[in-house]
């Protein structure tokens, strides 16, 4: 089946503490990307990417990190995560065929205290 | 830059009721246009998308045309069922680099 996961669903965690969200998609996309969805706001973008070793930052880069070795892959790092990081987090991939439409991870929401 | 302006909500509609969700866009170029719904606790999925002017996606019973006199690309669907209550996200990609733009969502309560 063709999917986005991303893990963990839930995660609670102290300021400060380094934590990475998982992403892997088995589509062979090339381009990969991660959304932070808050209440009023919609999804804003964090950081995409359009192929391995190729990383940009979106709209609200600020606090995040991410890495492409691999094309499946693509992690989120927060190396010190604050309270305004709380969120609910996805990942999305699709071709670099901007016709074609995003295929999300089921999302990971993130309790900074 | 790009912008994408949804109508507020939520939408309440009775079972069997007409949808309309309107959407406006601002974007350089020739945008491909979409629409995703989000049911609760899940992540976003594609519902229909058009790529050129005149196009008309459709999906599940909904449609959209792409507009581009206008800059629109309102979401219908003839019937609203109850299965259909959902939060609903207006999109545009376009520029060199693809970038996606979203809506800020339109929340849609259907009451049998």
């Amino acid at each position: 089946e063709a999917q986005v996961t991303q893990n963990p669903r839930y995660l609670i965690t102290v300021t400060g503490k380094k934590l990475t969200v998982t992403c892997s998609q088995n589509m062979n996309h090339e381009y990969m990307s991660w959304y932070r969805q808050d209440p009023g706001l919609g999804l804003r973008q964090i950081y995409y990417s359009m192929n391995v070793e190729v990383t940009d930052k979106g709209d609200v880069p600020e606090g995040y990190k991410v890495s492409r070795k691999e094309k499946r892959n693509f992690p989120l790092i927060l190396e010190s995560p604050s309270p305004n990081q709380t969120s609910l987090y996805f990942c999305a991939s699709r071709s670099n065929d901007r016709t074609y439409g995003y295929t999300f991870g089921s999302g990971t929401r993130l309790t900074v205290v | 830059g790009n912008s994408v302006t949804q109508m507020e909500g939520p939408v309440t509609l009775s079972e069997e009721a007409f949808l309309t969700i309107n959407c406006t866009y601002t974007a350089t170029g020739y945008p491909s246009l979409f629409w995703y719904v989000q049911y609760p606790g899940e992540g976003l999925q594609l519902l229909l998308k058009a790529t050129k002017a005149d196009d008309k996606g459709s999906n599940k019973g909904f449609e959209a045309t792409y507009r581009k006199e206008t800059t629109s690309f309102h979401l219908e669907k003839g019937s609203v069922q109850v299965s259909d209550s959902a939060v609903y996200f207006c999109a545009l990609s376009s520029g060199g680099y693809q970038k996606v733009t979203f809506g800020t969502g339109t929340k849609l309560q259907v009451i049998p």
